[in-house]
């Protein structure tokens, strides 16, 4: 199994530009989270699906995050416009059931 | 409210020495329970967890945890650090009726020669 697979690896963008991170979940798992890694903030749950259909988005910062799963095999998350204090490593995870979760590599974002 | 927490941020273990990463839970339910570890610049790998049964598991790398219901606690051990344990290791808690894993702020281990 290739595993949780996201990309970008690594994104470089400037203030106000729009952002797209992209996530393939492991086949046949039908719950998918977004995660943000900082320093500061540790590890925080942003989103997470199951079945496509958005659960709980109460950790996404604010209205220009978005995050989307057309179908089982994909979701994106967007962030426009994105700024400074988005850098950070965003993270990919799914799971079968309310197991454990198997995490993708990151991207790591930084805005300047 | 529940909560997980992982005193002690940083963790430093001679090469060969115990490795011992505590973690507690606040629920009056058992919860199931994860360790992960995140090596730099990836992303968090399974060690081991605890769902139901044996309360001693064994994980990758000769790593084991054992879940203690009395003192909510599942801390993490290694016999004998090497070198290649240097990461940070998370502590996660799925707590009953929730589909969601709340972590630990991770301790991140260097390991001495």
């Amino acid at each position: 199994d290739a595993g949780v697979i996201q990309s970008p690896r690594h994104e470089v963008t400037e203030m106000g530009q729009e952002v797209t991170l992209r996530c393939k979940p492991i086949s046949g798992h039908d719950y998918l989270f977004w995660y943000r890694q900082t320093m500061m903030r540790g590890l925080e749950l942003l989103i997470y699906f199951n079945n496509n259909v958005p659960i709980d988005d109460s950790g996404m910062p604010e209205d220009r995050f978005s995050a989307k799963m057309p179908n089982a095999s994909f979701s994106t998350l967007k962030i426009q416009p994105s700024e400074p204090r988005d850098s950070a490593v965003y993270f990919c995870a799914s799971s079968l059931g309310v197991s454990e979760q198997y995490f993708g590599p990151g991207t790591r974002l930084t805005v300047t | 409210a529940q909560s997980v927490t992982q005193l002690g941020s940083h963790v430093s273990v001679s090469e060969g020495a115990l490795v011992l990463l505590r973690c507690n839970y606040s629920s009056s339910v058992p919860p199931y329970l994860f360790w992960y570890v995140q090596y730099p610049n990836q992303g968090l790998q399974l060690l081991l967890k605890y769902t139901t049964g044996a309360t001693l598991v064994k994980g990758i790398n000769g790593f084991e945890a054992e879940f203690k219901k009395s003192e909510t606690s599942f801390h993490l051990t290694k016999p004998s650090a090497h070198m290649s344990d240097a990461a940070e290791y998370f502590c996660a808690v799925r707590f009953y009726g929730n589909n969601r894993l709340a972590f630990g702020k991770g301790n991140q281990v260097v390991v001495i020669p």
